[in-house]
């Protein structure tokens, strides 16, 4: 069973709008959040996390709101840009340092 | 070389080959994993490591045999391997405290023919 998911396996987008990108857990022992983003043929980079105890973080274009209640989060970028075009991943750990990763969702922002 | 490193890059290999994944990672970071993204499916921790000791095996198959001789390097030892394991395999580090971000690598593609 996935305890983390990703349920949008893709998202398209026009450049200078909001891309909205969402992730669902089970497991509520998850304390802390990451995201990461892949391009093709290369491994994932760390993009934006948040702890458990906040409900948004925010780096520059890129915003991460967490509700504990829906076990719901949510990365928000804005304005998207053509380069923001890849795979993001939602990951989340636990107590041993354990990342769990969603299935990942495709974003492609059109100019 | 910064960061972390892994060859080879695309492997193709048949079901009675012996083959070896390396990981490199120069970042100082006390913890190293495996991982496996298959289409379509989550990516997959295999393997933690956490000062060259293994801490976690997320019921992998006996195929597959990790090795970390020092907190710089991590091996994934490839034997009869079915096709079902074609995936993308990749290695990453973290400094080793909780919360700490992982470093991924480019990943090896195998393909198992």
């Amino acid at each position: 069973d996935q305890q983390v998911k990703q349920n949008s396996p893709s998202l398209s987008v026009q450049e200078g709008r909001i891309s909205i990108l969402n992730c669902d857990y089970t497991n509520s022992m998850f304390d802390y959040f990451l995201w990461y983003k892949k391009y093709p043929a290369e491994g994932p980079t760390f993009l934006i996390s948040i702890s458990s105890i906040k409900d948004k973080n925010e780096d520059g274009r890129f915003t991460v709101f967490l509700n504990k209640s829906a076990k719901h989060l949510s990365l928000h970028i804005v304005p998207s840009q053509p380069g923001d075009s890849a795979v993001y991943f939602c990951a989340a750990l636990n107590a041993g340092n354990m990342l769990t990763f969603g299935g990942g969702t495709r974003l492609m922002v059109k100019p | 070389e910064t960061g972390v490193t892994q060859t080879p890059r695309h492997l193709v290999m048949g079901m009675t080959n012996k083959k070896s994944l390396k990981c490199e990672q120069h970042l100082g970071h006390n913890a190293m994993y495996w991982y496996k993204q298959s289409a379509k499916k989550p990516l997959e921790l295999m393997f933690v490591y956490s000062l060259e000791e293994r801490v976690e095996n997320n019921s992998v198959p006996s195929r597959f045999s990790p090795e970390c001789p020092n907190s710089s390097h991590l091996f994934l030892h490839l034997h009869t391997l079915q096709p079902e394991d074609s995936a993308l395999y990749l290695c990453a580090s973290s400094p080793g405290g909780h919360t700490d971000t992982q470093y991924f690598g480019p990943g090896t593609r195998l393909t198992v023919l």
